[in-house]
This record gives structure tokens, sequence and C-alpha cells, in this order.
């Protein structure tokens, strides 16, 4: 069974308002997970890593104050797209790994965003 | 920089037919590399991965080759099922662990019976 979940699959809203997308690590605890994007037919792109307790870190071109992630447990982190547009459209993934290195990523089911 | 290029699909097969999904990477240093697959409805799931040059990975029948000097990792099986039918991404790590994942677009694949 799925060992990392993700909420909501599916959501949504109006351009301006804010979204929150939760993931969680149903049997483990991971002091790291990871927030993807992939546009239609595009490849996954990395957009930040996790770090529990403290701020995360972000690939280059993503903007930190625009999607922004908490990790405030070793079970659940959480990315708020914040002043939504309809460019953020897309579909959100995120991944934990039981440990750091050599441990395989498992990888939530999606959130499929769509701003109006 | 790291990239990953992988064949456009879709891909369409018979049941029982070969299958082949070319990968190639760019990479600095020696990049672990990664096929994921994706069935519909459920998040992706680790297929194979191979950590060195020329190791092998292989699960479920399916095989992947590291093959550094043409900087390929394609993955094949000898006979698809139906149950085949999925997304599958090529992916490269390029900080020696399983983490940071490079992705690319994926190939969905459908096995028709």
């Amino acid at each position: 069974g799925a060992v990392v979940s993700q909420h909501p699959s599916w959501v949504i809203c109006k351009s301006g308002t804010s979204v929150k997308i939760e993931c969680r690590s149903l049997d483990f605890q991971a002091t790291t997970m990871f927030w993807y994007r992939q546009f239609p037919k595009q490849s996954l792109m990395l957009m930040a890593t996790s770090n529990e307790g403290s701020k995360a870190t972000y690939e280059q071109g993503v903007e930190k104050d625009k999607f922004l992630i908490n990790h405030a447990s070793l079970t659940l982190s959480t990315l708020t797209v914040t002043s939504a547009h309809p460019e953020d459209s897309s579909f959100y993934i995120c991944s934990a790994a039981r440990t750091v290195n050599n441990s395989p990523l498992h990888f939530g089911n999606g959130t499929r965003l769509t701003v109006t | 920089g790291n990239s990953v290029t992988q064949m456009e699909g879709p891909v369409t097969l018979s049941e029982e037919a070969f299958l082949t999904i070319n990968c190639t990477y760019t990479a600095t240093g020696y990049p672990s590399l990664f096929w994921y697959v994706q069935y519909p409805g459920e998040g992706l799931q680790l297929l194979l991965k191979a950590t060195k040059a020329d190791d092998k990975g292989s699960n479920k029948g399916f095989e992947a080759t590291y093959r550094k000097e043409t900087t390929s990792f394609h993955l094949e099986k000898g006979s698809v099922q139906v149950s085949d039918s999925a997304v599958y991404f090529c992916a490269l790590s390029y900080q020696g662990g399983s983490e940071k994942l490079v992705f690319g677009k994926g190939t969905k694949l459908t096995v028709n019976p």
C-alpha cells in the first residue's frame, strides 16, 4: 500500500486565493521530503527540498514566497501556493525517503491544481 | 547541466511484444540511474536502478544496463503484459543518493490484449 499520502488529489481555486497541499509519510519518519511540479507532457521538475525543523531549500527559479513549504513534523510537509494564478495550474507531487542516501523515494499520488 | 532524454510516447504494443524505451542522459560526475513507473491513479514507484557503469538493474521482467560509453539506460522487457500499461520515467540522481532526481518527460505505454 501507499507509504506517502498526498492530499488533496485535485483542487480547483480562484485566482488570488491560496491553496495548501499536504504530504504525509504514513509508516516512517522522513526528515526530508521533496516537492516536484509536472507540466503536461513535461518531466517532473524538483521545486524544493523540505527539511524538518528548518527552512526549505528551493531550486533555482522557484519563488519561495510563492510556494511556501512547511515541514513541521517528521511525517508531514505542506506546500502552500499563495495568491494562485492560472499559470500555477499544474500537477504537484511530493516524495519522501526513509533515510538519507541510498533509500528509494516514495512518491505521493500527486495533486492536480487548477486555478481559474 | 544534468538532464535526461527519453523517447517520446505514447507507445502501444500488443501483449507479449518486446519493449524498448530509450533513455540517454547528460551529467557531470557519476550519477545513479533509475526507472520509475506510474500506474494509472497511483504515485511513482521505483522500478529498477543502477549505481555504476555496466550495472544492470532488473525487476518484474524489466531490465536496464548503465552504459557510460553511450550515456544510456534503455529499459527493456522481453514480453509485455496488459498490466505493464503505465507511464515510465527515466531519472538520474546527481547527488549520489536517490533523493535529488532529474526526470525525463515520461513515456506512456499501452499494452493491448
